[in-house]
């Protein structure tokens, strides 16, 4: 069964402009999570996805958002970028909502935001 | 905001010792887990234990949970080079958000 995967692996962009990241999960998983990695704060969780609905959101502000698709696949988008969004973005999928089941991580995307 | 704290932050050791880390967390969970991950790439789940669990093995990993102290011990044995990774662990209670510690980052010296 195929991973994870994410695409791009690299971004650059300059401040201020918008990016979209995105997330193909395992297959038959239905559940996706986002998790934004930095030195200083570690790794915070963004949202989570289960049949195309946000069930759950972290505390970032309001230019991070996603969405699901049908097949289970998502996309974030952070609009307006800022300096300090520059991070290592990880997807997770698992079967099932919540810490019900084992999430399974991508390899990420490294944005830098200059 | 993190739910778990991880001790040490850092960890050097002989290829061949073993290494243990520990997980304290905050709230109630009904699971906690382990993942590994190599500098900077995604993170690779390694054992999941349940609240109602107390110890769990896979092969050379040892993971123990005390809800009543509400913290969490990983032991890998008889390490090797490969095993230098930070490692986290991750907590959540119910239909919640997975929150995960701060890592320890362990140096598996050959």
């Amino acid at each position: 069964k195929a991973g994870v995967t994410q695409t791009p692996r690299y971004l650059i962009k300059t401040r201020g402009q918008q990016v979209t990241l995105s997330c193909s999960p395992i297959s038959g998983h239905r559940s996706v999570s986002w998790y934004q990695q930095t030195p200083g704060q570690g790794l915070q969780f963004l949202f989570e996805y289960f049949s195309e609905t946000q069930r759950n959101k972290g505390n970032f502000p309001g230019r991070f958002s996603g969405r699901q698709f049908s097949n289970s696949r998502s996309e974030m988008n952070v609009s307006t970028l800022e300096l300090g969004d520059s991070a290592l973005y990880l997807c997770a999928s698992s079967l099932a909502l919540g810490d019900a089941d084992t999430q399974y991580f991508g390899p990420g995307t490294r944005l830098t935001v200059l | 905001s993190q739910q778990g704290e991880e001790d040490p932050q850092a960890l050097s050791i002989q290829e061949g010792e073993n290494a243990t880390m520990n997980c304290s967390y905050k709230t109630s969970i009904n699971n906690l887990q382990w993942y590994r991950q190599n500098s900077g790439r995604g993170l690779v789940h390694l054992i999941l234990i349940r609240s109602n669990e107390r110890e769990k093995h896979s092969g050379r990993l040892r993971v123990t949970l005390d809800t009543s102290k509400k913290s969490s011990s990983l032991l890998i044995t008889a390490s090797r080079a490969a095993d230098t990774a930070s490692y986290f662990c991750a907590t959540a209670g119910g239909y919640q958000k997975v929150t995960f510690g701060t890592g320890t980052k362990l140096q598996v010296i050959p």
